[in-house]
């Protein structure tokens, strides 16, 4: 099956600085890899998606970025604020499975 | 949370006991998914549910059941409860199979003592 690792597990950034996680996975058939938030006590939150068929995807102060052939894929966080602070998955999936192969998770601290 | 909820939303029992998690949506989606979160491990999958009546197992399914009667509602069953199921347990849903959206809910914590 397939394999997502992510680095780092923590990660401490002062804030306005950017942050970046980044992830690798195995199976080369995974095409679709989505980006999840989780706060303390609660569920993890979509916070942004990528497709193979796409090398990079913004949202305002969040980017992605995908290299297929190296297999792997980056969460960009810019201009870093103390509510960014949460611990964030990244997933890969294929499009004929219903499973998501998760990391482990990194906790980003954004330093005041 | 995506029109999902949770009950209980914590639970402590004793090992040997049998445990029901429901998870409840209002989103009429078909896919529903369990997952448990553990660290060191991330979200593993356990079961999923994409029609009513229609389940099968994910990652981590032994030792865990499911049932699906209604379209929004999703059990997860824990037949006899041991201390390596203390877990934080998720419920998901998407609209559509596949490579596409999970939306979470706000979880059960369920200690086995």
């Amino acid at each position: 099956g397939e394999n997502v690792e992510q680095h780092p597990s923590t990660l401490s950034v002062q804030e306005g600085d950017s942050a970046v996680i980044k992830c690798t996975y195995s199976d080369s058939a995974s095409n679709y890899f989505p980006w999840y938030k989780q706060e303390l006590g609660k569920g993890p939150q979509l916070i942004i998606d990528i497709r193979s068929n796409v090398g990079e995807k913004k949202d305002q102060r969040i980017a992605v970025t995908l290299n297929k052939t190296a297999k792997h894929f980056s969460l960009h966080i810019t201009e870093t604020q103390p509510e960014d602070s949460a611990v964030y998955f990244c997933a890969a999936s294929l499009d004929t499975g219903n499973q998501f192969y998760f990391g482990t998770g990194t906790s980003l601290t954004v330093i005041p | 949370d995506a029109g999902i909820t949770q009950s209980p939303r914590h639970k402590v029992t004793e090992t040997g006991t049998p445990v029901t998690l429901r998870c409840h949506q209002t989103e009429n989606h078909r896919y529903m998914y369990w997952y448990r979160q553990d660290p060191g491990h991330g979200l593993r999958l356990i079961h999923y549910s994409y029609g009513v009546k229609d389940t099968d197992k994910g990652e981590v399914s032994d030792g865990y059941s499911v049932s699906r009667s209604k379209t929004e509602d999703f059990l997860l069953t824990l037949e006899s409860a041991t201390s390596s199921q203390t877990s934080v347990y998720f419920c998901a849903i998407s609209g559509v199979a596949g490579a596409s959206e999970q939306y979470f809910g706000p979880g059960t914590r369920l200690t086995v003592t």
